[in-house]
């Protein structure tokens, strides 16, 4: 298994309806995890933390499954602007991102 | 606040030039790494910092050097650029070293041709 592992996409959702993709991880003594978002041709920005228990902002949840070792990104009502590439983090020793999945939002 | 900031922009070298990729930042972060990300490959870590005086290498430091004098300054230089050095760099800083993970601020990065 790769490091942490992402189905590339792209995800093509209509807008208001719900998204979620998943990424897996090897390292079994990893701590902690992120989403990062990315725009087209920018920098990527922090989206959330994942928490163990499991954490919402707003439309977005993240959930950690340490036994299966992923962490999924549900999105709901989904908007055009949430469309982006969003890339998860794991760290245990090292940092490390995933290579991302690309979600596009169509009208 | 700027935050992080990059120079250039863009880049384009020819085979074998070398240039500097400039990275500074002013929220008085600990951490600095540069990272550069190709097409299928996701980001993958260049050299990192966790203090003036101090770097490091990550998973892909060959070709390249880095440098820690400031808090504030984290430049990246490429000795003899090759075609497979084209990519886009990114800079970012975080407050603390990786022993524990706080938020990656990153720069709105440099793209880089070498021809």
């Amino acid at each position: 298994r790769k490091e942490v592992e992402q189905d590339p996409g792209p995800f093509n959702v209509p807008e208001g309806a719900t998204v979620a993709f998943n990424c897996t991880y090897s390292n079994s003594a990893s701590q902690s995890f992120f989403w990062y978002r990315q725009d087209c041709r920018k920098e990527p920005k922090l989206l959330m933390s994942v928490y163990s228990s499991g954490n919402e902002d707003g439309r977005f949840t993240a959930q950690l499954n340490r036994a299966s070792q992923y962490i999924s990104l549900l999105i709901r009502d989904s908007k055009l602007s949430d469309s982006a590439t969003y890339l998860c983090v794991v760290k245990g020793d090292k940092i490390i991102f995933g290579k991302g999945t690309r979600l596009h939002i169509l009208p | 606040n700027a935050g992080v900031t990059q120079t250039p922009k863009f880049q384009v070298l020819k085979t074998g030039q070398s240039m500097t990729l400039q990275c500074a930042q002013d929220m008085n972060h600990e951490y600095m790494s540069w990272y550069r990300q190709d097409p299928g490959m996701g980001l993958r870590l260049i050299h990192y910092s966790v203090g003036a005086g101090i770097t490091d290498q990550g998973e892909v430091p060959n070709g390249y050097n880095v440098s820690r004098s400031t808090t504030e300054d984290f430049p990246l230089r490429l000795l003899s650029a090759a075609p497979s050095q084209t990519s886009v760099y990114f800079c970012a800083s975080s407050k603390r070293g990786q022993s524990s993970y706080n938020e990656q601020f990153f720069g709105p990065g440099t793209r880089l041709t070498v021809l």
